[in-house]
């Protein structure tokens, strides 16, 4: 059974950039039909989604934060990674992981972590 | 961006029957259907359907999910209290990727 693991700083500053990297276990990220999405969820809201990257190393993102996010993967450590540029403190959010077989419907998460955007 | 449109809650008696709706477009429920999420205060969320009504392994048999046009439900019969949380959908959109709906809060009485 796969798992996911997010994890990066907690914190960061008003116009830097957020990188969160989600650890892949249980299996191989660059095996199977899968996608490896980002979905943020901003305190007391619901789910965004921001992108996701498939197992060819094609890539889709979310079109209202395109131009500030880039979804990669690193098959040697069998990780993926997630840079999101220019933050302000309404990219504050709970940044999960997740991956799926299709891009709607994502069935292993991550526990999430917890990215605060303030100076 | 536009989303699916859920209702913000629902409350329903203990061991009745919750129906709660997304509705959506021809780009998204309407072309693909939608797939369903059950989370928890303080947890990630669950898939509990996708593709309509496939449920995942371990998922209650007292779950059905269905579409009709562009609206999808998920229909939860029996409701224990374990049922209360947040209910989301999600799609994939021809034109926006995936898209959820705003989540409804289910509160069983």
């Amino acid at each position: 059974q796969v798992q996911l693991q997010e994890s990066g700083p907690g914190l960061v500053k008003p116009s830097q950039t957020l990188s969160l990297t989600c650890t892949v276990s249980g299996g191989s990220i660059s095996s199977g039909d899968y996608y490896w999405s980002w979905i943020r969820q901003p305190p007391g809201k619901g789910l965004e989604w921001i992108g996701y990257i498939y197992y060819s190393g094609s890539t889709y993102y979310n079109p209202s934060l395109k131009s500030r996010v880039t979804i990669s993967v690193d098959t040697s450590k069998n990780q993926f990674s997630l840079k999101l540029s220019s933050v302000t403190a309404a990219d504050t959010a709970v940044y999960y992981c997740a991956s799926s077989i299709s891009p709607a419907s994502m069935d292993v998460w991550g526990q999430g972590t917890t990215v605060t955007v303030s100076s | 961006q536009a989303g699916l449109t859920q209702p913000p809650s629902v409350s329903k008696g203990l061991r009745q029957t919750a129906t709660l709706t997304c509705t959506g477009n021809s780009n998204n429920v309407g072309n693909q259907g939608a797939a369903w999420l059950q989370q928890h205060q303080g947890h990630p969320p669950k898939l509990l359907s996708y593709r309509n009504n496939n449920r995942p392994s371990g998922i209650s048999e007292r779950l059905s999910a269905s579409r009709s046009g562009n609206t999808a439900s998920l229909t939860i019969t029996g409701l224990q209290p374990e049922d209360e949380a947040d209910y989301y959908c999600s799609a994939w959109d021809s034109s926006l990727g995936v898209v959820f709906g705003g989540g409804t809060k289910l509160t069983v009485l």
